[in-house]
């Protein structure tokens, strides 16, 4: 799997778009991006996934750089009930079984 | 639709003592199952995954062992548990062949004292 860098945390505005970004430099050509959020004591909740073009979905925008090396969440209003920890996970669908979750962003929406 | 049942939600357990929890999946067949733990503070970990009935694959050596009984059961088991067993468990389930989708359980905060 290739390995990923996100930001330690970040705050937001509650309704301004929250921006999450990821590093993942060695990004093979059949990895995909996955994007799982942990709010405080729940499970981890699927949020989006991406190959090489951007994808939408109701929760969230996923923008993948064209040489895919580095991709961005967007929630484009957040609230306060998106406060999570946010996991940016890159795997191959074909040869990995299991998600490997690092360390994350721990996003706070501010009031 | 799929729902994915979790056991105890809360567990304090003496040292030494015996350890299973429980969780069972509803509405798929053929799922793939996970045990993943997070430690205070810490990170998901993956310590057990199943393809299906009986086969089970450690991600971790440790004191834990895991089991499939049946297609939609997966069991966490320890004989003796240790202090360090604390933590927070979960149990996943996906769709073969799919890494997007993971669903997650409700989770058990295990307290080892």
């Amino acid at each position: 799997d290739a390995k990923t860098t996100q930001p330690t945390s970040m705050d937001c505005a509650e309704g301004r778009a929250a921006n999450l970004p990821c590093n993942h430099s060695t990004i093979s050509g059949n990895e995909y991006v996955y994007w799982y959020r942990q709010i405080h004591s729940q499970g981890p909740q699927y949020i989006i996934h991406g190959l090489k073009n951007n994808e939408t979905n109701e929760m969230a925008s996923l923008i993948i750089t064209e040489d895919r090396k580095s991709s961005t969440l967007i929630l484009p209003h957040a609230t306060l009930r998106d406060t999570a920890v946010y996991y940016c996970i890159v795997t191959s669908s074909g040869s990995a079984r299991q998600l490997t979750f690092g360390s994350g962003t721990q996003l706070t929406v501010l009031p | 639709s799929q729902t994915i049942h979790q056991w105890p939600a809360t567990l304090v357990q003496p040292v030494g003592s015996p350890l299973s929890l429980e969780c069972t999946v509803e509405g798929t067949s053929n799922p793939n199952l996970y045990w993943y733990r997070q430690a205070a503070g810490r990170g998901l970990q993956l310590l057990f995954y199943s393809v299906g009935i009986g086969q089970i694959s450690s991600e971790v050596p440790q004191n834990l062992s895991a089991s499939r009984p049946q297609d939609r059961q997966f069991i966490l088991s320890s004989k003796k548990l240790l202090l360090s067993d604390s933590g927070f468990y979960l149990c996943a389930w996906s769709v073969r062949g799919r890494l997007w989708g993971y669903t997650f359980g409700s989770g058990t905060r295990l307290t080892v004292v």
